[in-house]
């Protein structure tokens, strides 16, 4: 069965810093990957996805992920993050045999101001 | 437009008995899902609909759950002998076919608690 870990549950950043948030599928076939972004007191919206193409995939709000499928992996990015990117992470991954998307445990994103 | 729409936003009940949750799908959408976020599980895939499709249920984790969609739009999830673990937020998401390509899109969820 698929699974997705996402290797840290709460990270504490400053304002300027620079994100990385790791993900990891166990599913060896083709998949679909992506991120689902949660702010406080608002829906689970799309960040991203990946389907097919380039592998460094362009988000919203300066979000990028790139998908290395020798590592399995999917890890968020952004250069400099900012007081309102405090919000939950979620990492998806769909095996492409079906429509279920499968979700990690989230990561919980604190930037200080 | 107007989002998926679920309710009610809260319910508290007493272990034991029924409860009903509801969902309200983005007009035209033909996919419809139910997931369960529990406090550190993430989201949890419980039942996902397609159009006139038998559903596909094999997220739901005992024979306590059950859900409907009645004519293609709104859904029901039931959870019958509530208990304690069943406390979770529940969301719901549409999407416009529900194919692999398709971009999910979340209501608000119904936060349950038993007590």
């Amino acid at each position: 069965a698929q699974s997705v870990s996402q290797h840290n549950h709460h990270v504490i950043l400053s304002e300027a810093a620079s994100l990385e948030l790791g993900c990891n599928y166990s599913y060896g076939g083709t998949v679909n990957l992506f991120w689902y972004v949660q702010y406080p007191g608002q829906h689970l919206q799309l960040l991203l996805k990946y389907f097919s193409g380039d592998p460094l995939v362009k988000g919203i709000k300066g979000f990028e992920a790139e998908f290395i499928k020798s590592k399995f992996s999917f890890n968020l990015r952004k250069p400099s993050v900012q007081w309102s990117d405090t919000a939950e992470y979620f990492c998806a991954v769909n095996d492409r045999r079906d429509d279920k998307i499968i979700f990690g445990k989230g990561t919980r994103l604190h930037i200080l101001p | 437009g107007a989002g998926v729409s679920q309710s009610p936003s809260n319910k508290v009940t007493e272990k034991g008995k029924d409860v009903e949750l509801r969902c309200d799908p983005i007009s035209g959408h033909t996919a419809l899902y139910w997931y369960r976020q529990s406090l550190g599980q993430g989201l949890e895939f419980l039942i996902y609909f397609q159009g006139n499709s038998a559903p596909d249920k094999s997220g739901l984790p005992s024979d306590r759950f059950s859900a409907e969609r009645t004519g293609g739009s709104v859904s029901t999830l039931t959870i019958q002998r509530t208990q304690q673990e069943d406390s979770a937020v529940y969301l719901c998401a549409s999407s416009r076919t529900g194919g692999q390509y398709e971009t999910q899109y979340f209501g608000p969820g119904t936060r349950l608690l038993v007590l």
